[in-house]
């Protein structure tokens, strides 16, 4: 039972330029959420998408915007990169609703130069 | 807007003894509180969940409190050894209806060492 995948594990972009990142969720999962996690911090949740809507959103700009597909994998999209958005993106799958745990990907990191 | 603090930062203990990290939330209108472990560079595992209305879980050497009144949890790892080194997080989940229902607040984390 494959886990939740993650590609790439490593992006290197430069600054102005747009990165979109995947995600498929573990089997059975039809929920997706995004964090992004800055060196030495916590995860910050960017948005959860199910049923191909975007449901919760945190405080991200509209740079972040992202997709949901019929298949539960989801893609995450950043415009117009920033020095400050280098970290670890990483992707968290559950069932519908809130109260389960969540199963997180490996993650991809993204430095901006 | 919820603000979860873990203390200490760091930690570095030798192997075999037990020890505790805190977690502390301000707004105690939880739905849940999950406690999580990252080796570096890598993904978040979850190791325990706590559901508000309940006071511990218990999985293996590892055992969390949660006292959703005063806003605290505490991670107890018994007997700990060097696999146990990575950093630990705690993250909470507001209430169903609720701004911050399916997305949960973490702490800063604690990195923990623990050597031979």
């Amino acid at each position: 039972d494959a886990g939740v995948t993650q590609s790439p594990t490593h992006l290197i972009k430069t600054r102005g330029q747009q990165v979109t990142l995947r995600c498929s969720p573990k089997s059975g999962h039809d929920t997706v959420s995004w964090y992004q996690q800055a060196l030495g911090q916590g995860p910050q949740f960017i948005f959860q998408y199910y049923e191909e809507e975007e449901r919760q959103r945190g405080n991200f700009p509209d740079r972040f915007s992202g997709h949901q597909f019929p298949n539960y994998s989801s893609e995450l999209n950043v415009n117009a990169l920033l020095l400050g958005d280098s970290a670890l993106y990483l992707c968290a799958s559950s069932l519908e609703g809130g109260g389960e745990k969540l199963f997180f990907g490996s993650g991809t990191q993204l430095s901006v130069l | 807007k919820q603000e979860v603090t873990q203390i200490p930062a760091a930690l570095s203990v030798p192997e075999g003894e037990n020890l505790v990290l805190n977690c502390s939330f301000t707004d105690s209108a939880i739905y849940n509180l999950q406690w999580f472990r990252q080796d570096p560079g890598k993904g978040l595992t979850s190791l325990l969940l706590i559901q508000s209305s309940q006071r511990e879980q218990t999985s293996g050497r590892l055992n969390a409190s949660l006292d959703k009144s005063s806003g605290r949890s505490t991670l107890y790892i018994a007997a700990s050894q060097p696999g146990d080194s990575a950093t630990y997080l705690c993250a909470v989940e507001g209430p169903p209806g609720g701004t911050s229902y399916g997305k949960l607040t973490f702490g800063q984390g604690t990195i923990l060492t623990v050597h031979p």
